[in-house]
């Protein structure tokens, strides 16, 4: 079945470093990816999508580039700040039921000033 | 606009007693998820409704877990009895239709302990 594998976390930066976490995904087909990001205490929330390959999703200053050849999603950000401590998943629809979203297991990422 | 809203925010209950989540989504929303997330797994669909009606519940431990959307508005999810591996984050979504071009507005969930 479809599935999402994310790199483990967590991941420690200081502020204004470079980031980058590691999505691949299985799936038959092409599906869409999603990135969403989860503060504490908050809900999740949809940090930015890709609906099909060589497409990039940006919001916040994050990043990430469909990549067919590849199967994944890498999240990136140029420059981290300490409010982007989080923890950030990877997820994808299937193409046969577009809405049903499947996660990997989630980053955490851990920003220090 | 208001967000997703759930109660309680934490629950504590022994095994093989009953608990009860509720789940109020968008105004509009017609379409409604539940999500099962365990420690350090990422969020599992339970069940999806659209408006009243259940559209996939293949993953949802039918023997023991239960949801309505009465009117299509709110929701509730019960499990009755519980079990030690039903401690989790309840995790309620909604979007306005069923579909990758409109995005899952999630709650902030509720963390239930099962001692």
């Amino acid at each position: 079945g479809d599935s999402v594998t994310q790199m483990e976390g967590p991941v420690t930066l200081s502020e204004e470093a470079f980031l980058t976490i590691n999505c691949t995904y299985t799936a038959t087909g092409y599906p869409s990816l999603f990135w969403y990001v989860q503060y504490p205490g908050e809900g999740l929330q949809l940090l930015l999508k890709a609906t099909k390959a060589d497409d990039k999703g940006s919001n916040k200053g994050f990043e990430a580039t469909y990549r067919k050849e590849t199967t994944s999603f890498h999240l990136e950000k140029g420059s981290v700040q300490v409010s982007d401590s989080a923890v950030y998943f990877c997820a994808l629809s299937s193409v046969y039921n577009t809405d049903k979203l499947i996660f990997g297991t989630g980053t955490r990422l851990q920003v220090f000033p | 606009e208001a967000g997703v809203a759930q109660s309680p925010r934490y629950k504590i209950i022994e095994k093989r007693q009953s608990v009860a989540f509720w789940c109020n989504p968008i105004s509009g929303h017609a379409t409604l998820y539940w999500y099962q997330q365990i420690l350090g797994q990422g969020p599992k669909l339970l069940i999806q409704f659209q408006n009243n009606g259940v559209v996939d519940d293949s993953q949802l431990p039918k023997d023991r877990f239960s949801a309505e959307r009465l009117k299509g508005v709110d929701s509730t999810l019960k499990i009755q009895p519980a079990k030690l591996e039903d401690s989790a984050v309840y995790l309620c979504a909604s979007s306005l239709v069923a579909s990758t071009n409109y995005e899952q507005y999630f709650g902030p969930g509720t963390r239930l302990t099962v001692t």
